[in-house]
């Protein structure tokens, strides 16, 4: 069965921390893997990942994905209050109608 | 962002009445999505569109069924709703190209059944 699975599943740090949140994912014919932030309302989306060992980037955040050992990263640097937030994953397969298979979540609190 | 919005924002309702749930997107999105979000249980999907008429179960599909006429609009009813039924629901779309596996959500809808 496919499954994407989330480490830590709650997470509290201090301003100015730098944290990494871990994606780890079995299923059948991967073609992407991606991460969303949400806040008190809908998820929204932060990066897909589609090959191995390049860095994706935007301001403090940056993800990476390892094909070979089926696991992401989501680094995020300097962290704010308004990094608050659940961030998840999810992977994407071939075939399977654009259908996403999701982790849990991250819980990422940061306190001032 | 996909122009997605969802009606209605909340509601209440009791047990044995039926619910629809409505999602409207104006981005001529061809995929659309319904998913429920419980705590522990993370994003479900229940049921999904690849089209006009065209749709499917998805995981958590008992007790709901889905309409789409039209490509901007995706119905989803509860047909007699339980108090499991509970829960946040999320519109989301995906089109087709370079960004065929990025869902854009809707706002939500938070149902209770009492």
């Amino acid at each position: 069965e496919d499954k994407v699975v989330q480490s830590p599943l709650s997470l509290v740090v201090h301003e100015g921390d730098t944290v990494t949140l871990n994606c780890s994912y079995e299923v059948t014919n991967f073609r992407s893997l991606l991460w969303y932030k949400q806040e008190k309302k809908a998820p929204t989306f932060l990066f897909m990942l589609t090959s191995s060992g390049i860095e994706k980037k935007s301001g403090r955040l940056s993800s990476i994905l390892d094909k070979k050992e089926l696991f992401s990263i989501l680094n995020i640097t300097a962290t704010q209050t308004g990094d608050s937030a659940i961030y998840l994953c999810a992977s994407a397969n071939a075939g399977n109608n654009r259908k996403l298979i999701w982790g849990l979540g991250t819980s990422l609190a940061v306190n001032p | 962002d996909a122009g997605i919005t969802q009606s209605p924002r909340h509601k209440v309702t009791e047990t044995g009445t039926p619910v629809t749930l409505r999602c409207h997107q104006t981005e001529n999105h061809r995929y659309m999505y319904w998913y429920r979000q419980d705590p522990g249980h993370g994003l479900r999907l229940i049921h999904y569109s690849y089209g006009v008429k065209d749709t499917d179960k998805g995981e958590v599909s008992d007790g709901y069924s889905v309409s789409r006429s039209k490509t901007e609009d995706f119905l989803l009813t509860l047909e007699s709703a339980t108090s499991s039924q509970t829960s946040v629901y999320f519109c989301a779309t995906s089109t087709t190209g370079v960004s065929l596996y990025e869902q854009y959500f809707g706002p939500g809808t938070r149902l209770t059944v009492t």
